[in-house]
């Protein structure tokens, strides 16, 4: 099973400002299929990232994915106070032995 | 538009059983495969089990194999997951989730339902 391990596990952040999340795997993660989710209180996860670095649809372009084999970040160039929530990536592919990363929490500073 | 209501959840004592189902709508669904996740309250994400849209097995995590079954009816656009001999630690919010791309699973959840609520004490 992979392991992923976010970090920091909370950033304090104001709005404007520019976030970097990390993800690191125990191992390579096949084929860079590492997705990027977000959310909110209450609601279910919103898929943001796929593919290490695609865009899902609808999601803003301050929003990318950078990364490879087993270091992957989540840049969100610009914060707006909507994007403060808990973010977690995911490595998936044709294994069922999918894993999620623990989470970050981004919070308002 | 995709759609999946997830229904079932509620409160059971250790050792008792539930059946959770998602109705999906606003695409084809048995083209896809699907997936349960649960978040155990304050927790993270948890894969719990999916199955590919047709002529497929179920896949499980370890947490729950041997006690959990998956299935589906295509024919009612349908995802069932068979709860048995549950415990404390099952206590979670269960998502159903739909893959990115039709055809054999990778696993890659694209639409979530709302989730149904799970208590288990």
């Amino acid at each position: 099973e992979i392991v992923l391990t976010q970090s920091p596990g909370t950033l304090s952040l104001s709005p404007g400002e520019r976030a970097t999340l990390s993800c690191r795997a125990s191992q390579s993660v096949t084929g860079n299929f590492l997705a990027w989710y977000q959310q909110k209180p209450g609601q279910a996860p919103r898929l943001l990232i796929y593919d290490a670095f695609n865009r899902a649809a609808g999601i803003p372009d301050r929003f990318s994915g950078s990364g490879s084999g087993t270091d992957f970040t989540l840049t969100i160039s610009r914060l707006e106070p909507e994007d403060f929530a808990v973010y977690y990536c995911h490595q998936y592919g044709r294994s069922p032995e999918v894993t999620f990363g623990q989470g970050t929490r981004l919070e308002i500073k | 538009e995709v759609q999946l209501l997830e229904s079932g959840g509620g409160l059971v004592q250790p050792g008792g059983s539930l059946r959770l189902s998602c109705v999906a709508s606003g695409f084809t669904f048995s083209s896809y495969a699907m997936t349960w996740v649960r978040q155990a309250p304050g927790k993270g994400l948890e894969w719990v089990s999916g199955l590919v849209g047709s002529n497929g097995s179920p896949n499980y995590a370890d947490s729950v194999k041997g006690r959990f079954t998956l299935s589906r009816d295509n024919s009612r656009n349908t995802l069932y997951l068979q709860m048995n001999s549950l415990r404390a630690e099952d206590t979670a919010v269960y998502y159903c989730a739909k893959d990115q791309i039709a055809g054999d699973g990778i696993w890659l959840m694209s639409q979530w339902g709302q989730g149904t609520l799970v208590t288990v004490s």
